[in-house]
């Protein structure tokens, strides 16, 4: 039963145009949602966060969006650069799961020059 | 965020040995950690959380005698693969959580079985 879905195995972009990595989860009580990059044989790197409360978070180049009532987020990447080109994993935590991540399974992003 | 570091990188072992896997916050005090595999084009899987001081939480399906888990110290937690088989063979990753949500993960180790 797979919780957190990240549909999209690969996703392919030019360098400067803008990358949406998709998510999707089916635990309502999900209540905190986290990007990670990772590259081979390297641990996840944390990206960005939204809490529930929130539908947009920005951090420099990276936006998060949450739709609550669909219960998708996505990952903005602008512009995108080749240094981005990575597995992007999107996880989820519940309120009371003792901070537990429940992880996708992974979307390669690979940023063409 | 926080640092954390894992040793050794890699490691190939006769099947039927035991492996151990360290952990280290480098810059943190962390009273809880994680113990996660990824197979090959798959997610990471939680395997157990690691508490200082008291026993680890597995996962289930995760075998607590086959992977013994010990977090004698703020700092560092290790995984021990007992009895280690080919099926055994991934890549193990550990992580710390520093506020409320935010995990920060090692570097982790490859375990390759023969």
């Amino acid at each position: 039963d797979q919780q957190v879905k990240q549909n999209s195995p690969s996703l392919s972009v030019q360098e400067g145009r803008i990358s949406i990595l998709n998510c999707d989860y089916t635990n309502s009580m999900f209540d905190y949602f986290l990007w990670y990059k990772k590259y081979p044989a390297e641990g996840p790197t944390f990206l960005i966060s939204i809490s529930s409360i929130k539908d947009k978070n920005e951090d420099g180049r990276f936006t998060v969006f949450l739709n609550k009532s669909a219960k998708h987020l996505s990952l903005h990447i602008v512009p995108s650069q080749p240094g981005d080109s990575a597995v992007y994993f999107c996880a989820a935590s519940a309120r009371g799961s003792n901070y537990k991540l429940t992880f996708g399974k992974g979307t390669l992003l690979t940023v063409n020059p | 965020g926080a640092v954390v570091s894992q040793h050794p990188s890699w490691v190939i072992c006769k099947s039927g040995t035991s492996v151990k896997i360290e952990c280290r916050s480098l810059d943190f005090q962390a009273t809880t950690m994680f113990w996660y595999r990824q197979f090959p084009k798959q997610s990471l899987m939680l395997m157990a959380t690691s508490n200082e001081g008291s026993k680890a939480t597995y996962e289930q399906g995760v075998e607590k005698d086959k992977f013994l888990i010990n977090h004698a110290s703020l700092t560092l937690s290790t995984l021990t693969v007992t009895s280690a088989h080919p099926e055994d063979s991934s890549f193990y990753i550990c992580s710390l959580r520093e506020g409320r949500e935010t995990q920060y993960f090692g570097p982790g180790t490859r375990l390759l079985v023969l």
